[in-house]
Parts: C-alpha cells; structure tokens; sequence
C-alpha cells in the first residue's frame, strides 16, 4: 500500500531564505508526483508535476526534484516571501490502471515571517 | 478559461439528512475526481468519474455515492449524514486517460454536520 509522508509537518522561516521541504513515498511504481500548495480554506493549486522519467521541474522560484529509486521528491522555494505561507501538499498517481486516483502526503504547514 | 467551480462553497446539515454536491470541470476535462479532505485523515480519495462511468472508488461507505452527467459536470451525494462526515470535500478534473496532466482542482465544499 502507498504511502506518502511529508517532512516537516510545520515549518517557519524569515523571510528571503531558502528553504526545502520533502516528500517520501514507499511504492516507486508511480506515474508522476505532483505538488500543490494550500491556502487557508481553500482548495489546491497545482505547483508543479514531474513525470516518473523526469528528475526535476522548475517554475520561477519554486524547483520540485524526484528520486524515483530512494521513493523521494524535495520542493525548493527560493527566496521566501511572506505570501509564501501555506500549506504545501505532494501526491503521487500510481501506475498500473486508467486512473487519475492521487495518493497525498500529510503536508507541510509553511509560515514565512516578514 | 474557467476553472474547477465547486457549488455551494458552504453547507450545514443534522445527522441523518442527505446532501449532493456539484463540481463543473474545466473545459475540455472529461475526468472528475472528488476528495475528503479532514484535520485527522487529511486528503482522502473518494471516486473518480470518466466518461459518465465511475472508474475507481476509494474505501468509503456506501452512503457515498456520485455520478457524472454527458457534459462532464459531476455530482457526489452523501446519505444518512454523520457527524464523522463533516469535511472539505474537493473535486479536481483533468483531461483523462493514463497521461500526465496536472489535476486542477476547485475551492471546495466545506460540509458541516449538526
């Protein structure tokens, strides 16, 4: 059974650092991963997907890398800004069937303080 | 172009009532898929619908139930309402098929429970 688990839960930083937050997944069998973040009482936006064939995937600050063979994929945001602060979920879809099913982590709570 | 509409944004119901959701996707996009999102379990999945066909179900009771209509846009219908079932319910579309679209997903249904 997948599972996807997301370190670490929680997570402050002043503003302008760089910072990296992880994602481990136990079943390398995947099709792609994806991240999204989320604002309070909002629903997800997607950041960035990186197929099972690619190593990473880069838009503005943000830069998501996967390691298919050790089962993890690392966020880096670059910089941080205060409207940086949300909650930033990966999720993988699972080959084997034609499905869009996506399996989540548990998330990353990020504050970044002005 | 439109993105994922979830309707209505808020509902409150008491035990035993029933309630449906709605969720037009974007454009294009012929699979739906809906989540539970909740404090304790975080993102869970539901159903997916492709074609008007329900093509994977997660382990939920069947008390949950959906369906999708032939202009894509997807209905979920909870039974006998629990207090257990208050939630973010969130519903994400994508072009279908074993590709490697991103899901967009919608604002969601916060379901509150009396």
């Amino acid at each position: 059974k997948q599972e996807v688990t997301q370190i670490p839960a929680a997570l402050s930083v002043p503003e302008g650092e760089n910072l990296v937050l992880n994602c481990s997944f136990t079943d390398s069998a995947i099709y792609n991963l994806q991240w999204f973040r989320q604002d309070p009482g909002k629903g997800l936006t997607s950041l960035l997907l990186i197929q099972s064939s690619q190593r990473e995937q880069t838009s503005g600050r943000l830069n998501a890398s996967l390691d298919k063979s050790s089962g993890r994929s690392t966020l880096y945001i670059a910089a941080s800004q205060p409207g940086d602060s949300a909650t930033y979920l990966c999720a993988v879809k699972l080959k084997g069937g034609a499905t869009n099913k996506l399996i989540f982590g548990t998330g990353t709570l990020l504050a970044v303080q002005p | 172009k439109a993105g994922v509409t979830q309707t209505p944004r808020y509902l409150i119901k008491t035990r035993g009532q029933q309630v449906t959701l709605s969720c037009s996707p974007i454009s294009g996009h012929r699979s739906v898929s809906w989540y539970q999102q909740t404090p304790g379990q975080g993102l869970q999945f539901l159903f997916e619908y492709f074609s008007e066909t329900q093509r994977n179900k997660g382990n939920f009771p069947g008390r949950f139930s959906g369906r999708q209509f032939s202009n894509s846009r997807s209905e979920m219908n909870v039974s006998t309402l629990e207090l257990g079932d208050s939630a973010l319910y969130l519903c994400a579309s994508s072009l279908g098929g074993a590709d490697n679209q991103p899901q967009h997903f919608g604002d969601g249904t916060r379901l509150s429970i009396l």
